[in-house]
């Protein structure tokens, strides 16, 4: 069984601030981690995977997280924030089960100028 | 290149009614599968297809019914519509073949029943 937790609905920070967003996990098995970026009335867009092969994962938009097996976490980080990052960003985790991604409740990341 | 395309985007149903979404990808990818989003719980799974011919439930299936009529189309079907499966409903599809490659997502479909 998978699960996803994803800590703060809402995140709000200023442009160029950091941004941290936390995720963590639950998997029965070695997981496979995503961050998925959703803009206001549109589809979920990739931003960025892990799959074991490095634990900083670097992805689109300046974005990156970094998979902490002691801690289950997959946090995603940017050193600045831009306005154009105000979105919903879902996490979400995959085992080896047909590709069936379990996701969490998503945070919404809101830009002050 | 169109990726997965969902037909239609908004939709408005009464209470018992039928209908169906409609879901194809032209990436040749071998897996489909139809989520819901609603506020608050991230997107859950309602039904997958691993490759075409098969088809098998998720984490919400009750009330709805799918079909995966070829390699390229996975349908979703509510028999008799109820106002809690109001909600936004996205197709993904994936190209699993015993590792994992991330899934590519639909514009999604808004579905109101009232």
């Amino acid at each position: 069984a998978q699960s996803v937790t994803q800590l703060g609905s809402h995140v709000s920070v200023s442009e160029g601030a950091l941004v941290l967003l936390r995720c963590n996990y639950s998997s029965s098995v070695p997981p496979y981690l995503f961050w998925y970026v959703q803009y206001p009335n549109q589809g979920l867009q990739l931003l960025l995977k892990y799959t074991s092969a490095a634990t900083l994962v670097k992805g689109i938009n300046g974005f990156e997280a970094e998979f902490k097996k002691s801690e289950t976490s997959f946090h995603l980080t940017k050193p600045s924030a831009h306005m154009s990052d105000a979105a919903e960003y879902f996490c979400a985790v995959s085992g080896t089960s047909y590709g069936k991604l379990t996701f969490g409740q998503g945070t919404i990341l809101t830009v002050h100028p | 290149n169109a990726g997965v395309t969902q037909t239609p985007k908004f939709q408005v149903l009464k209470t018992g009614q039928s209908m169906t979404l409609q879901c194809a990808q032209d990436m040749n990818h071998n897996s489909m599968y139809w989520y819901r989003q609603d506020p608050g719980m991230g997107l859950r799974l309602i039904y997958y297809s691993a490759s075409e011919g098969t088809t098998d439930k998720g984490e919400v299936p009750n009330g709805y019914n799918v079909s995966r009529l070829n390699k390229r189309e996975f349908s979703l079907r509510l028999e008799s519509a109820a106002p809690s499966q109001t909600s936004v409903y996205f197709c993904a599809s994936s190209d699993f073949a015993g590792s994992v490659t991330e899934a590519f997502f639909g514009q999604g479909t808004r579905l109101t029943v009232v």
